[in-house]
């Protein structure tokens, strides 16, 4: 099975701010079968990025993908008051397919 | 416009047995993955099953594996999700999801969730 470990657990960050999610896989999964999701309180998860770097359609280009192997991270490079909310990554690469436990962006 | 609607859910008790189904509407749906994805009150999102577009391909979570079984009907328009033996643990809000390709199983349009409760 496939392990994805997101860090920080809690990121609190002022509007304006750069924020770095971390998202560690053990073992590998290839980049393709690798996306991020937000989720705000009281609605449901929304597509971010998938293929590790590519932005879903609708998605402000201040959200950003990157990484391989077993390091992926998520940016955000000015964090809006609409972006506080829980980010979740997720693999497909092997089942069982999995999430992380998520980071919460808080103000 | 792209949509799916969960149905379903319900309060059963230990050991009984639920199903769960989603109705799709805006996209063809054979040509699209299908998944569910569950999540317990104030926890994350946890992955349960996912299905192919021509349900050539199931895949479980360990914890539901033996236990639900996740099917699709092309030709009527609907996702199944058939859970027994339910546990205390089973209980969360379901979510169906659409994938965004195929056989790619990452999730671009999701339902509101229908809830699961288990209680005796």
């Amino acid at each position: 099975e496939i392990v994805l470990t997101q860090s920080p657990g809690t990121l609190s960050l002022s509007p304006g701010e750069r924020a770095t999610l971390s998202c560690r896989a053990s073992p590998s999964v290839s980049h393709h079968y690798l996306a991020w999701y937000q989720q705000k309180p009281g609605q449901v998860p929304r597509l971010l990025i998938y293929g590790t770097s590519n932005r879903f359609p609708g998605i402000p280009d201040r959200f950003s993908g990157s990484g391989s192997g077993t390091d992926f991270t998520l940016t955000i490079t000015r964090v809006e008051p609409e972006d506080f909310a829980v980010y979740y990554c997720q693999q497909f690469g092997d089942s069982p397919f999995t999430f992380g436990p998520g980071t919460r962006l808080d103000i | 416009e792209v949509q799916v609607l969960e149905s379903g859910g319900g309060l059963v008790q230990p050991g009984e047995s639920l199903i769960l189904s989603c109705a799709p509407s805006g996209f063809i749906f054979g040509d699209y993955s299908m998944s569910w994805v569950r999540q317990a009150p104030g926890r994350g999102l946890e992955w349960v099953s996912s299905i192919s577009g021509n349900a050539g391909s199931t895949y479980y979570a360990a914890a539901v594996k033996g236990r639900f079984t996740i099917s699709r009907d092309n030709s009527k328009n609907v996702l199944y999700l058939h859970m027994k033996s339910l546990r205390a643990d089973d209980a969360a809000i379901y979510y169906c999801a659409k994938g965004t390709t195929y056989y790619y199983y990452n999730m671009d349009v999701w339902g509101q969730g229908t809830t699961v409760t288990v209680s005796s």
